[in-house]
């Protein structure tokens, strides 16, 4: 089983609908957790982290997080043509200096107008 | 903002060469890492250094060798490059304490013949 696991997708929103990206993770101590966006070519950018039970909420993004059942998800409200990319989502698996991000392979999301 | 440059976006370089790739982040940061990211397989850690003179190995380290002499620099050496070494190489920095956010660099597509 992969540590940090995502759909490859592609997965296909039409403009202005919510778009909803799913992530599981397997280890139960894991303490933070976080989201990137990586267009074709480019480098992953941090858009959203989270580290409590709930939801976070950051402008059309909204992160949730439910550590009981080791899952991770983020919604793009009012989705974009630009939304259009890979998002990565990654855990951190503790709160020391040796601890690594896991990144998960990866959900193509393609916005169609 | 954090910025984390790296050497060169681009560089093709012939088998058998010694290959240096350079990045320095200017936060401050006492972790750094290095990636590869190929097509199907997703981001690979090939080596990270939790402060200057420190490193560890990654998931990856065969024919990769770093080097951490100061704290906001750390260069990833290919000692003999190979045609299979052909990739996208990202690194990356973050923050010893706090939640571990972690930020990329514009990332070097080195191309091997």
């Amino acid at each position: 089983q992969k540590e940090v696991e995502q759909n490859s997708g592609p997965l296909s929103v039409p403009e202005g609908a919510i778009a909803s990206l799913n992530c599981t993770y397997s280890d139960r101590g894991s303490q933070s957790f976080f989201w990137y966006r990586q267009y074709s070519g480019k480098s992953p950018e941090l858009i959203m982290f989270i580290y409590s039970n709930g939801d976070k909420e950051d402008g059309r993004f909204t992160a949730q997080l439910n550590k009981a059942s080791q899952y991770v998800s983020l919604l793009i409200r009012d989705s974009q043509p630009s939304d259009s990319a890979t998002y990565l989502c990654a855990v951190n698996n503790g709160y020391s200096s040796a601890s690594k991000i896991i990144f998960g392979s990866g959900t193509r999301l393609s916005i169609r107008p | 903002d954090v910025k984390v440059t790296q050497s060169s976006r681009y560089l093709v370089k012939r088998t058998g060469e010694k290959v240096f790739l350079e990045c320095v982040q200017d936060m401050d940061h006492e972790n750094m890492f290095w990636y590869r990211q190929d097509p199907g397989l997703g981001l690979r850690l090939i080596y990270f250094s939790y402060d200057v003179k420190m490193k560890e190995k990654g998931d990856i380290p065969e024919g990769y060798s770093v080097s951490r002499e100061k704290k906001e620099r750390f260069s990833l050496i290919l000692e003999s490059a190979s045609t299979n070494q052909t990739s996208m190489y990202l690194c990356a920095s973050r923050n010893r304490e706090g939640r571990y956010e972690q930020y990329f660099g514009p990332g070097t597509r080195l191309t091997v013949t």
